[in-house]
């Protein structure tokens, strides 16, 4: 199965801050990478896909980028309605599988 | 509208038996893949396998194999996730969902359920 690890577990930011977040692949995916945001009683939804695009009607203030084995999310300027648990997963091979979550709050 | 509708929360006793089901609608619910994904609570997202509803050929993450059952209708466009003995430790949300992106008009989705809860309780 391929690993996908995390990190950090939970962050605290300010409104407008930059926030990033890192999924690290225990293979190569090579961009075979979803980002998906997570509110409370709500399904994930994607934001990023194919590791760097966004999905239609997302803010362009949430970004993705890398290759290979290493992957960034980028948040350019955190909102208040952003508060929410991300996730990586990767779609390369089966099992699918998912990164641990960052739960992302405001300071 | 792609839409995935789960059934209902379940509260079951350790021992019996569950089947919770995912009916699509809005597509060629035999076109793609349907993944059923687990949320403990307070836990993070785990895929637990997937069915491609044409064959009913599945395929579960090493995690779940021999544990629950994937299983479809095509005829009735619904996918199951059944239990023939639950346990406490099956208490958590379970999701359905189309994994695989599906792109059209500049972009790629995936579609998920809102979630089935089931509640493992004696």
């Amino acid at each position: 199965d391929i690993q996908m690890t995390q990190s950090p577990s939970s962050l605290s930011a300010s409104v407008g801050d930059r926030v990033t977040i890192t999924c690290q692949a225990s293979q190569d995916i090579i961009n075979y990478l979803n980002w998906y945001q997570e509110k409370p009683g709500k399904a994930p939804k994607l934001l990023i896909y194919d590791a760097s695009n966004l999905q239609a009607g997302v803010p362009s203030r949430f970004s993705g980028s890398g290759s290979g084995t290493d992957f960034t999310f980028t948040i350019s300027s955190l909102q208040p309605e952003d508060i929410a648990t991300y996730y990586c997963q990767q779609y390369d091979s089966l099992p699918y599988t998912f990164g641990q979550g960052t739960k992302l709050e405001i300071k | 509208e792609v839409q995935l509708v789960q059934s209902g929360a379940e509260v079951k006793k350790p021992g019996e038996s569950l089947r919770i089901s995912c009916k699509g609608s809005g597509y060629t619910f035999t076109t793609y893949w349907i993944s059923w994904v687990r949320q403990m609570p307070g836990k993070g997202l785990e895929w637990m396998g997937r069915i491609d509803p044409t064959t009913s050929i599945t395929y579960y993450s090493p995690s779940f194999q021999g544990h629950v059952t994937i299983s479809a209708d095509k005829s009735i466009s619904t996918a199951y996730l059944q239990w023939s003995s639950l346990k406490a430790s099956d208490t958590a949300r379970y999701y359905c969902a189309r994994l695989e992106n599906s792109c059209s008009g500049g972009s790629c989705y995936t579609y998920w359920g809102l979630g089935t809860l089931v509640t493992v309780s004696s």
